[in-house]
Parts: structure tokens; sequence; C-alpha cells
């Protein structure tokens, strides 16, 4: 399994668009990239996946390199709810695999 | 669109007692389910994984002995924590596999040991 990086921790403003980096330079050609995020007393909720160049969905954007070693998950005009601890995970799902999960960034909004 | 239930959200056992804990795919088949386990530290923990059609693959540090799971049909899942101690709590999380790529995750079941 590929092993991820990412900052611990981003802070941010109301409406600001927050980006969180995650680097992924063993990531084998089998492995899609996932992000999730978790608030307090809930489970982690998916937000985006992705193989390859850019990935949108209602929630976020992700971004991948070229070489795929480097992704950047994009959350547009943040509010208060954003605030979560983000989960980059590669893994190879369609293999049977399961998440691993890392530490994660914790991104802190105000108001 | 895809639901997870988990129940009960939250249980005290006393430490040696067993504590059963449930798994619903609500709206959708999963063909698969991964048990975690998140410490008060939030550090996650991989307990499982059962998938259909497979036996289920515990992880090193967990065995079917300590958290037998059921995996009766593609909605439903449980699994057990027996003789419970101060090290089992934590929150105990099910993901359902929705589709080719993604895992759902319910609210988990907070378990607590005296």
């Amino acid at each position: 399994l590929a092993k991820t990086t990412q900052p611990p921790s981003m802070e941010a403003y109301e409406g600001q668009e927050v980006n969180v980096s995650c680097s992924h330079t063993n990531i084998a050609t089998s492995e899609y990239i996932y992000w999730y995020r978790q608030v307090p007393h809930q489970g982690p909720q998916f937000i985006i996946q992705g193989y390859k160049d850019y990935v949108v969905n209602e929630v976020a954007s992700l971004f991948i390199s070229a070489d795929r070693k480097l992704s950047t998950l994009s959350l547009p005009w943040v509010s208060l709810r954003d605030a979560a601890v983000y989960y980059c995970i590669v893994t190879d799902i369609q293999g049977g695999r399961a998440l691993i999960f890392g530490t994660g960034t914790t991104v802190s909004v105000s108001p | 669109g895809a639901l997870v239930y988990q129940y009960p959200r939250r249980t005290i056992c006393k430490s040696g007692t067993s504590m059963r804990m449930e798994c619903q795919a609500v709206g959708f088949q999963a063909t698969s389910v991964a048990w975690y386990r998140q410490s008060p530290q939030k550090t996650f923990e991989l307990i499982a994984l059962s998938t259909v059609n497979s036996a289920i693959k515990y992880e090193q540090n967990f065995t079917q002995e300590k958290f037998p799971i059921s995996h009766p049909n593609l909605s439903f899942s449980s699994m057990t924590v027996l003789n419970a101690y101060l090290e089992d709590r934590g929150l105990y999380l099910c993901g359902a596999r929705w589709g080719p790529n993604t895992l759902y995750f319910g609210a988990g079941t907070r378990l607590s040991v005296l």
C-alpha cells in the first residue's frame, strides 16, 4: 500500500478556498486516491476519489499530478461545517483491500 | 443515497464481558464490510474485512476468537467484542462498500469499558 503524507493541520476563514495536499510517492498503477473527512462524533465521510488528472463533484475538486505522486483536495468557500479531519488514502479497493487511514489533516475554520 | 447505520451508538460494558454491535446498509447492497476501531487518540485500526463469498480476513493483532464477525447477507453485519478490557475501548466503525470503489461509514459504536 502506498504511504501518504499530509500536513498535520491547516487554518482558514469562512469563505476562503482550502487546498489540502497529499504526497503518495509510491503509488501503484492499480491504486486510486480517496479523500474522506471526519467530524466529531461521526464516521468518515466520503468526499471524492480519483485516478489521474482532475475530478470535481458538488463538494470538492481533486487535482492529481501527472506522475500521480501528489494530489490536492480543493474545498471552495469553506464554512464552519467544513472543519474536520481530512484523510487522503491510496489503495486498490477493487483488489479487495480496505482503506487504511493515516493521521489526516485537521482543518480549522474560523468565522 | 447510501446510508450505513450502526447500533448501538454508545455502550458501556464491564471488564471481561462481551458486547455485540451491528451494522446495517440501507438503500444498497454492500459487497464487503470493513470493521475499524478508532482509539481515543483518533488512530484508526483495521480489524477485519468481510467480503461476500470469501472468508473474513482479520488484520494482525485482531482475531476471530476475540472479534467474531457475522455477515449473513449483503445488508447486515455484526461484530462482537469478547472479553472486553480497557484496551478495547474506542469507536468501532463499519464501512460498507457500495459500487466498485467507495466505502460508506456509519457513525460508529462507542465502547467504554469499566
